[in-house]
Parts: structure tokens; C-alpha cells; sequence
């Protein structure tokens, strides 16, 4: 699976939409990109998937370039409840078992 | 609350012994991960299981097993404790076993090993 460059940490204001960007330069064809987030030690939980159209849903959206290389996972009115750590993973379709989370992105709103 | 049930949610033990973290799969579910949570170490994949077979295998240590059940549910075994085992392990599944469209964790079990 190709590796993920993220931020270590960001911070966001309350209401304001936040932008967590994704390094993937060594993407390949049939990877998809997975986005889940952590707060403080629960399991982590997922947000969003995609190939290489954009997707949204009612967590979130997320852009991915069209060289496919980067994407951002858009939160577009954070809370105080957002505050977590953010982790992008690309992966093949059959390789689910071997999702690399990597360190992450922390992730602080504040009010 | 995901649906995905993990016991007990919190484990202290010595070294040496053995120890059973059980997981339930979200209904419907067919497929288990667990995966291992060290201050270290960050997520690290253990073990994957499909409808009762083993799928996919990661970083899992001799000294740990596991299994997926007929009525799906899991357990990981983890035998002759050290320090280092001290960890959250995670329990997460999907309706099929590629996870393509993600999976849900449970709350994990926090386990302490003195």
C-alpha cells in the first residue's frame, strides 16, 4: 500500500471549516483513499472513502487531485467534538486487513 | 455505540500469564480485524478473519492467536504476557472482507500488564 504524508497537527477554529490535507505521490491505480479519526482513546471510526471523484457525506467531504497524488479531507463546520486525530490510508480493494494508519494528523478545534 | 462489542474493556495481569479479549462483529458482519494500540507504536494490524477463516495476517506475534467463531464472534488469545504487550487492542469489522467500505471499531480492551 502506498505511504501517507500527513501533518502532525492542526488547529481549527469553531464553526470554521477545516481543511486536513494527504500526501500520497506513490498512489497507484486501484488505491483508494480512507480517511477515520480518533478521539482521545476510543476506537477509531471511519469518515470517508474514494477513488478519485470526490465524495461527500454527512461527515465530510473529500477532494482528491486528479493526479491523484494528495487529497483533503474537508470537516465544513467544525465543533469542539471534531477535535481528534485524523488518519488518511490508501489501500487496494482486497488488502483490507493491512490499512496502515500511520501517525496521523491531531486535529484541535478550538473555540 | 458502533455495534462492534469488545470484553472486557479493561484487563490487569502479570507476566507470564494468558489472557481472551472477545469481540462481537456489528450484526450482519462477516469479517473481524483486530488490531494492537502502543503509545509507540500507533495502530498496528494483528490479524484479519472472514465467515471463520483466517484472511490476513500482519504484525501478529507467535505468542498471540486467534479465532473467528461460527456465530462469527472472535477472540484473541495472548499468552506468556510481557511488559510490552501493555496496549488497546481494537476489534473492528465489515459486511464483506475487503472492508472496502470501511470498518467499524469497537471500543477497544485496555490491557495492563504488570
Amino acid at each position: 500500500d502506498a505511504k501517507t504524508t500527513q501533518p502532525t497537527s492542526m488547529d481549527c477554529a469553531e464553526g470554521r471549516a477545516a481543511n486536513l490535507p494527504c500526501n500520497h505521490s506513490t498512489i497507484s491505480g486501484n488505491e483508494y483513499v480512507y480517511w477515520y479519526r480518533q478521539i482521545h482513546s476510543q476506537g477509531p471510526q471511519y469518515i470517508i472513502h474514494g477513488l478519485k471523484n470526490n465524495e461527500t457525506n454527512e461527515m465530510a467531504s473529500l477532494i482528491i487531485t486528479e493526479d491523484r497524488k494528495s487529497s483533503t479531507l474537508i470537516l465544513p463546520h467544525a465543533t469542539l467534538r471534531d477535535t481528534a486525530v485524523y488518519y488518511c490510508i490508501v489501500r487496494v480493494a482486497n488488502n483490507a486487513g493491512k490499512s496502515t494508519f500511520g501517525d496521523g494528523t491531531t486535529l484541535t478545534v478550538k473555540p | 455505540d458502533s455495534g462492534v462489542t469488545q470484553t472486557p474493556k479493561h484487563l490487569i495481569t502479570a507476566t507470564g500469564q494468558r489472557v481472551t479479549l472477545r469481540c462481537s462483529p456489528r450484526s450482519g458482519d462477516l469479517s473481524v480485524y483486530w488490531y494492537q494500540q502502543s503509545l509507540d507504536q500507533g495502530l498496528q494490524f494483528l490479524i484479519q478473519y472472514y465467515n471463520g477463516e483466517e484472511r490476513a495476517k500482519g504484525n501478529i506475534l507467535e505468542r498471540f492467536s486467534a479465532q473467528q467463531f461460527p456465530d462469527l464472534h472472535s477472540e484473541l488469545n495472548l499468552s506468556s504476557l510481557e511488559l510490552g504487550d501493555s496496549a488497546l487492542y481494537f476489534c473492528a469489522s465489515s459486511v464483506e472482507g475487503r472492508g472496502i467500505y470501511g470498518y467499524t471499531f469497537g471500543s477497544g480492551t485496555r490491557l495492563t500488564v504488570v
